[in-house]
């Protein structure tokens, strides 16, 4: 089936990066987008960015523009969320999610999410 | 980041009905047939429920249906069951805005 696979927990110091990885599997990789979202604790979700697999495109979240990077491997199934100059409000789950490309009129399915605590 | 507006709570006895609205603009909801639902679990990842406002993905129950009026859409679960309690977020596009996607404030559902 569909499933989308996260890397586990992170703790990093202030000012460090982290990055996240999403391994997917049931379906054709490069017909659609990943998309990363973050949760902080007991906060809503915040888009963060997608990529586009196919033609590599990326759109971030003015939010979070200048500190995130979105990558993939095709080879490897596998997409990518870098984030730098953690902060302690980076202390969150971030989900990878599969959308269509173009317009994501929908986000499904999700991983598993990845806790990145930001702690010195 | 603007976020569409959620009730914090909503709660209903099994059986009974809760609906859930989300109000946006109109930049992103009112704009688009794309409101999409995701249900989440404590501890778990959100599910998507509804999609393009009324559809339901494959093996969401059609207990869950989903609506939409000007710039509020809004879900409607029917014949409450324990299992529904969690976590509830809208989502809609907003086009050429940034961000391009928006969630809600989220609202938990209780099932008494």
């Amino acid at each position: 089936q569909v499933q989308l696979v996260q890397s586990g927990a992170e703790v990093k110091k202030p000012g460090a990066s982290v990055k996240v990885s999403c391994e997917a599997s049931g379906y054709i990789f490069t017909n659609y987008d990943f998309h990363w979202v973050r949760q902080a604790p007991g906060q809503r979700l915040e888009w963060m960015g997608r990529i586009n697999v196919a033609s590599g495109n990326t759109k971030y979240s003015e939010k979070f523009q200048g500190r995130v990077s979105i990558t993939w491997d095709t080879s490897a199934r596998t997409a990518y969320m870098e984030l730098s100059s953690l902060t302690s409000e980076d202390t969150a789950v971030f989900y990878c999610a599969r959308g269509l490309p173009v317009v994501a009129k929908w986000l499904d399915p999700w991983g598993q999410g990845t806790l990145v605590i930001v702690s010195s | 980041q603007s976020a569409l507006t959620q009730p914090p709570s909503a709660s209903g006895s099994p059986g009974q009905s809760v609906t859930i609205s989300c109000t946006g603009t109109s930049s992103d909801v009112g704009a688009y047939n794309y409101v999409s639902w995701y249900q989440q679990h404590p501890g778990k990842a959100p599910k998507l429920m509804i999609y393009e406002v009324t559809k339901r993905p494959s093996g969401v129950p059609d207990r869950f249906s989903g609506s939409k009026s000007g710039n509020t859409a809004s879900l409607t679960v029917s014949g409450l069951q324990a299992e529904d309690e969690a976590d509830y977020y809208c989502s809609s596009y907003a086009g050429f805005n940034n961000p391009p996607y928006v969630f809600g404030t989220g609202t938990k559902v209780t099932v008494l």
